[in-house]
């Protein structure tokens, strides 16, 4: 079962223009990972949030946890062509082994 | 230094087969777990060794699913009397350090392989 649930399912946008995917998911949580996937490659770690962050940032990126809401949202800044791909947030658990749970993605198309 | 590998890239069996996928984890990776991606999805966990250890099956779907990692670094996922459900990428990760089960953890990275995809007809 998938714990995450991305917003939107898919996005296209300019090259040059921000993207923002949200993320929700159900139960509590010790971290929070955003993973990107290249068309037929396996999934490349982003970025982790813990649970007591609210903001984070990795070159272009800023992550965002609201953890009263159940939410975070992932910011790509002037995106590139490079930028396509599907990203997937993954959960912790703070109830006990780090398996990470996935959500369904979000396919994110940059036009050059 | 290599990344996670898998083997093969593609497979295509007919119902009824039994198949056979090879992860090659980072070298010196404690962790290896396999995960199955349907299309669309996002990777589903199947199951986690620790070395040689398989420590967790919860996400096996059926008895037909079997992992192994005997010698504590590659591993291989066999499905037993495909089904077209089978369909799907089977990813494979690694981790250097241990996964605390059971208790809290902090969280080891883990860098997947590119993933074999398998075609059921």
């Amino acid at each position: 079962s998938q714990q995450g649930e991305e917003d939107p399912q898919a996005l296209s946008i300019q090259e040059g223009e921000n993207a923002t995917m949200n993320c929700s998911y159900k139960t509590s949580i010790n971290n929070l990972q955003w993973y990107r996937q290249n068309s037929g490659r396996g999934l490349v770690h982003l970025i982790l949030i813990r649970s007591n962050e609210r903001e984070k940032h990795s070159g272009r990126l800023r992550v965002t946890l609201d953890t009263s809401k159940k939410s975070s949202s992932l910011l790509i800044t002037a995106s590139r062509a490079a930028d396509t791909a599907s990203y997937f947030c993954a959960t912790g658990s703070s109830g006990g082994s780090y398996i990470p749970t996935f959500g369904r993605g979000t396919s994110l198309i940059v036009h050059p | 230094g290599a990344g996670v590998s898998q083997s093969p890239r593609y497979k295509v069996a007919k119902r009824g087969q039994d198949v056979a996928l090879r992860c090659d984890p980072i070298s010196g990776h404690v962790s290896l777990f396999w995960y199955q991606q349907a299309l669309g999805q996002g990777p589903e966990f199947l199951t986690y060794f620790q070395n040689e250890a398989q420590l967790d099956k919860s996400g096996l779907p059926s008895d037909r699913f079997f992992a192994e990692r005997p010698e504590g670094s590659v591993s291989t996922l066999k499905i037993q009397r495909t089904q077209q459900e089978d369909s799907a990428v089977y990813l494979c990760a690694s981790s250097l350090s241990p996964t605390a089960l059971g208790r809290r953890s902090s969280y080891n990275e883990q860098f997947f392989g590119p993933g074999t995809r398998l075609t059921v007809l």
